[in-house]
Formats: structure tokens, sequence, C-alpha cells
């Protein structure tokens, strides 16, 4: 158990829908971390929350948003939602807003869009 | 931007066995990590070795990186059934001057280790 939890494990829903997918980092550690895991695309980072504050950004669409809340959970909204959008969103944490350090990862969000 | 690649993508072999994976990257880099995904399941850390390390050890495991050619190998010895997994690579990439770092993850070698 990394300590990274993220609810809900599974959600299906259909196109042109918004969806929110919730993640609580480890106690103690103040950067948040996105991942979306396809099988075509791999491990791709989105974006990145450290402290409350957006620092880094990634592969993330424009019909995704996110946010760090100042109890420092983190929530990622998907919006408009297409077929090609179904994958793994993971979200991980660390305790400094580096990137090179290592990462802690939660169990992941399974997405199934119809 | 770097990026590590897994070779091979697939091994498969006996419990008892050593495992080896390599990865390769293409830009200097600070660091190197492994991770570890059980099917469908959040990835683990496994070890992260520095630049200016050439061996690092935990347990079964044994990374080794040579950064003269960009590569790093990643040995578990005496394999189990419970090490089946994918393990990635993951490098550094700096977005910014300045600014924050992303790991960049290769696609993976799927190890399966039969009983």
């Amino acid at each position: 158990d990394s300590g990274v939890t993220q609810t809900p494990k599974h959600l299906i829903t259909a196109t042109g829908q918004r969806v929110t997918l919730r993640c609580s980092p480890r106690s103690g550690d103040l950067s948040v971390y996105w991942y979306q895991q396809s099988l075509d695309q791999g491990l791709q980072f989105l974006i990145q929350y450290y402290n409350g504050e957006e620092r880094a950004k990634g592969n993330i669409l424009e019909r995704f948003s996110a946010q760090q809340f100042p109890d420092l959970h983190s929530e990622l909204n998907l919006s408009s939602l297409e077929l090609g959008d179904s994958a793994l969103y993971f979200c991980a944490s660390s305790v400094t807003p580096s990137g090179l350090r290592e990462q802690f990862f939660g169990p992941g969000t399974r997405l199934t869009v119809l | 931007s770097q990026q590590g690649e897994e070779d091979p993508q697939a091994l498969s072999i006996q419990e008892g066995e050593n495992a080896t994976m390599n990865c390769s990257y293409k830009t200097s880099i600070n660091n190197l990590q492994w991770y570890r995904q059980n099917s469908g399941r959040g990835l683990v850390h496994l070890i992260l070795i520095r630049s200016n390390e050439r061996e690092k050890h935990s347990g079964r495991l044994r990374v080794t990186l040579d950064t003269s050619k960009k590569s790093s190998s990643l040995l578990i010895t005496a394999s189990r059934a419970a090490d089946t997994a994918s393990y990635f690579c993951a490098t550094a990439d700096r977005l910014t001057q300045g600014g924050s770092e992303k790991l960049v993850f290769g696609k993976g070698t799927k190890l399966t280790v039969n009983p």
C-alpha cells in the first residue's frame, strides 16, 4: 500500500459526459502528479500540483483540468469525454516538487467511455 | 525530450532463473528510476540510481547505469512467480528552465515468471 488513495476504482460513462477523479496523496506529500495510461500511448504525464499550485503541465488536453485543494487532495476533471479517453488514470505523490525524486502511485481509476 | 525504452518488450522465464531488462535513453540525466506494475495496478517504485552511480543493489534487484552508453539494466535474481509484472524505467525530463521536471516512462518490459 503506497498510502496514495484514488476514487473511484472504476468509472463507466458515455461520450460527451464529464467525470471527476479524486486523489489523496501520502501523508506529508505536497506534490501530486496525474498520469494517463493507455495501451497505445503508454504512461503519459498530464499535470503536477505542488502545495495547491499548478507546477508543471504535460500532455493534458484542454478538455481536462485539475486542481489541488488546501487539504492537498487533488481532483482531475475530464469533460466532453471521447472514446479515446478510456484509460487508467493514476495519481502519484512525492514529498518535493522535483520530478527527480521517487513517486508513490495510487491504485488508479479505470475509466471506460462507451 | 528524453525517454526510456525498455528491451525486451516481453520476457518469459522459469522460477529461479535470473531476469535482465534493459533501458536506453536519449539525453543526459540526473537519475534513472525503475518501477514495477502488476497487471492493471499502480506503479511501485523499486530503485533510483543517480548519474554518478554505476551500480546499486536492493534485495534481489541489481541496477547498473552506463551513462556513456545511455543505458541501464535491471537484474532480478532467483526470480519468483510473484515477480510477474511489467517493469518500467523512468528518466526526468526538465520542463522549463529552473522549473520542475516530469518523469518520462518507457513502454515497459512484461516479465512472466513461470512456476
